[in-house]
């Protein structure tokens, strides 16, 4: 069975600050990848997808996150945080034989202002 | 385009009841998928539905049931509800099943409390 893990699970930064956020997956076969983010009080919402071809990807909101296949990665990268991004994110991953989604742990992420 | 309604937003149930939850899909999206939200368990797989039928199940127990009607709304069921039952629980739509590049679009969630 295929597993995300996600090894931050609380992040704080001051605004202005650059954000990494680790997501690691242990399915070998073909995966499509997802970041989603959850503002407080809020639904989830896709930030940024891949599927196949350039292995940086770019998302909403200036997010965007980087494929490494020899890693098993799919790191979320942002290089200024602003406040607004106070938010938890979800790394997650389709093995696409269906629709089902398989999610980290999520990381709390708190931006000071 | 309207997004995915789920609804009740809340309830609150006590030990042993049952209760039904709904989800309606965007127009047009034939494929829902229901996941629980704990915060001890993060988020995790219920099933999936796709043309009145389920495609895939997750490792819950029977208790947790699911159907889908033709126009692609979807219910899901838990009987005998027990206090570890109370969770946030989603809803995501998709247009098509087994090609994840069309994206998940989630619901608000149904906050489920269990007494």
């Amino acid at each position: 069975a295929q597993s995300v893990s996600q090894h931050n699970h609380h992040v704080i930064l001051s605004e202005a600050a650059s954000l990494e956020l680790g997501c690691n997956y242990s399915y070998g076969g073909t995966v499509n990848l997802f970041w989603y983010v959850q503002y407080p009080g809020q639904h989830l919402q896709l930030l940024l997808k891949y599927f196949s071809g350039d292995p940086l990807v770019k998302g909403i909101k200036g997010f965007e996150a980087e494929f490494i296949k020899s890693k098993f990665s799919f790191n979320l990268r942002k290089p200024s945080v602003q406040w607004s991004d106070t938010a938890e994110y979800f790394c997650a991953v389709n093995n696409n034989a269906g629709n089902m989604l398989t999610f980290g742990g999520g990381t709390r992420l708190m931006v000071k202002p | 385009k309207a997004g995915v309604t789920q609804t009740p937003r809340y309830l609150i149930k006590t030990r042993g009841q049952q209760v039904t939850l709904s989800c309606s899909p965007i127009s047009g999206h034939r494929s829902v998928s229901w996941y629980q939200q704990t915060p001890g368990q993060g988020l995790q797989f219920l099933f999936e539905y796709f043309s009145e039928t389920q495609r895939n199940k997750g490792n819950f127990p029977g208790r947790f049931s699911g159907r889908q009607f033709s126009n692609s709304r979807s219910e899901m069921n838990v009987s005998t509800l027990e206090l570890g039952d109370s969770a946030l629980y989603l809803c995501a739509s998709s247009p098509e099943l087994g090609r994840g590049n069309y994206g998940y679009t989630f619901g608000s969630g149904t906050r489920l409390t269990v007494v």
